[in-house]
């Protein structure tokens, strides 16, 4: 079975700090996506990664950056969090047709 | 840009058959999608279909897609009180040769008992 592993299922913040959400996978697959869910707005994508130190924006990826440094593993950084980044994060990997997802991690900003 | 539409909430009896319905933008959309979200969890694959099908049968579950109307629906037989989740539409579109899943708001399924 595919696992797509988040570091975190819950993290509280405080405004200002850098924040840190890993995903890991074990499949050897090239494509990985990190999504924002918040309630009536679905996902929402904030950046993907086609390869190794590959990436590229998605639809909301302004406060975010992304690290790629092995294949397995899919960093989403919070710069400088603030309470508006409140919210449901998933990361997706994906060999090519099917995207496998992991848990979640329901990130507060206090 | 792209978008994927669906309804918000959906309430079926046990027993019924469920519908979900939902609505995308990109002709070029390869590949559709459905996914389930139970709470506190991430997201499971349930099914997909290819953009030259217009019907995939698997067990409970039956996907219908109109290509020439964008329309792509999803009905559950003998809906049961476990199907009771949050029911997502996906549309696999390409941007500059590099492909992304554009997801719907997603349809809240309650089943009543």
């Amino acid at each position: 079975d595919v696992k797509v592993t988040q570091s975190s299922r819950y993290l509280v913040k405080r405004t200002g700090e850098k924040v840190f959400l890993e995903c890991v996978q074990d499949m050897d697959h090239e494509n990985m996506f990190w999504y924002r869910q918040d309630p009536g707005l679905g996902l929402r994508l904030i950046y993907f990664s086609y390869d190794v130190k590959m990436k590229e924006k998605g639809d909301i990826p302004e406060g975010y950056s992304v690290s790629r440094e092995k294949k397995e593993r899919f960093s989403l950084i919070l710069e400088s969090a603030s309470t508006n980044q409140t919210s449901m994060y998933l990361c997706a990997s994906s060999p090519g047709v099917e995207a496998f997802f992991g848990q979640g991690t329901r990130l507060t900003v206090v | 840009g792209e978008d994927v539409e669906q309804s918000l909430f959906l309430s079926v009896r046990e027993g019924d058959s469920s519908v979900i319905n939902c609505t995308y933008t990109d002709s070029s959309s390869t590949y559709l999608y459905w996914y389930k979200q139970e709470p506190g969890a991430g997201l499971q694959l349930l099914t997909y279909i290819f953009s030259n099908m217009d019907m995939k049968q698997d067990q409970r579950l039956t996907v219908l897609l109109n290509k020439k109307d964008k329309h792509l629906s999803l009905r559950i037989a003998d809906t049961q009180t476990g199907d009771s989740a949050i029911y997502f539409c996906a549309a696999l579109g390409t941007t500059s040769g590099t492909y992304k899943y554009i997801f719907g708001t997603g349809t809240r399924l309650k089943v009543l008992a």
